[in-house]
């Protein structure tokens, strides 16, 4: 079975600390999605990778293929960054579809 | 660019009724997959449209079916609405061969009461 799994489910932290959240997934993947959601649910995809790392402002993705793992750090947490953020798999190759994690919510206190 | 577009942002209906939620994808996109999200749970994948075919499906029975339009959009149809049906429906669109690409909408909030 697919599957894609999230820690922590909850995280609550304060401004300027670094955060870090962690996705294990099952073998069969192609490519992993980092997305985050506000509320009112709109989902942001924040990065896709496959391997290595990707950085984007605040934003640092890592991937470990071997160890089936991925993690995404950011760096001086702001209130604004209080979201649901989820990984998701994709399973199938380029016919694939996107096996999702339950998500993490994260709280940034000012 | 618009982006990826869905119609109505909410919804509410009553259980057996049936409900048709829609979707444009971003310009230059050609697939189109709908997920359904719980309260409380990440999405889970309905099925995905390409060439106005379902090309793969998700474990939801018949009474979820859809269609994909010559332009690319796309309609989601639930038949029979239970009350377990109550969820954010979501469209998500990449292009053929960029599957891990997928650009999503802003959902579609369903209430069945």
């Amino acid at each position: 079975k697919n599957e894609v799994e999230q820690s922590p489910q909850n995280l609550t932290a304060q401004e300027g600390e670094f955060i870090t959240i962690n996705c294990s997934y099952s073998v069969g993947i192609s490519a992993l999605h980092w997305l985050q959601q506000h509320p009112g649910g709109g989902i942001v995809s924040l990065f896709m990778l496959s391997s290595g790392k990707k950085k984007h402002g605040r934003l640092i993705a890592t991937i470990n293929i071997q160890e089936k793992h991925s993690s995404l750090h950011i760096t001086a947490s702001h209130p604004r960054d209080s979201a649901v953020y989820i990984c998701a798999g994709l399973y199938g190759g380029s016919q694939g579809n996107l096996i999702f994690g339950k998500g993490t919510k994260l709280s940034v206190k000012p | 660019d618009a982006g990826v577009t869905q119609s109505p942002t909410h919804l509410i209906k009553t259980r057996g009724q049936q409900v048709t939620l829609r979707c444009s994808p971003k310009s230059g996109h050609d697939t189109v997959s709908w997920y359904q999200q719980a309260l409380g749970q990440g999405p889970q994948f309905i099925f995905q449209y390409y060439e106005e075919e379902e090309r793969q499906r998700g474990n939801f029975p018949d009474r979820f079916s859809g269609h994909q339009f010559p332009n690319y959009s796309s309609e989601l149809n639930v038949n029979a609405l239970l009350l377990g049906d109550s969820a954010l429906y979501l469209c998500a669109s990449s292009a053929q061969g960029h599957l891990y690409e997928q650009y999503f909408g802003p959902g579609t909030r369903l209430t069945v009461t």
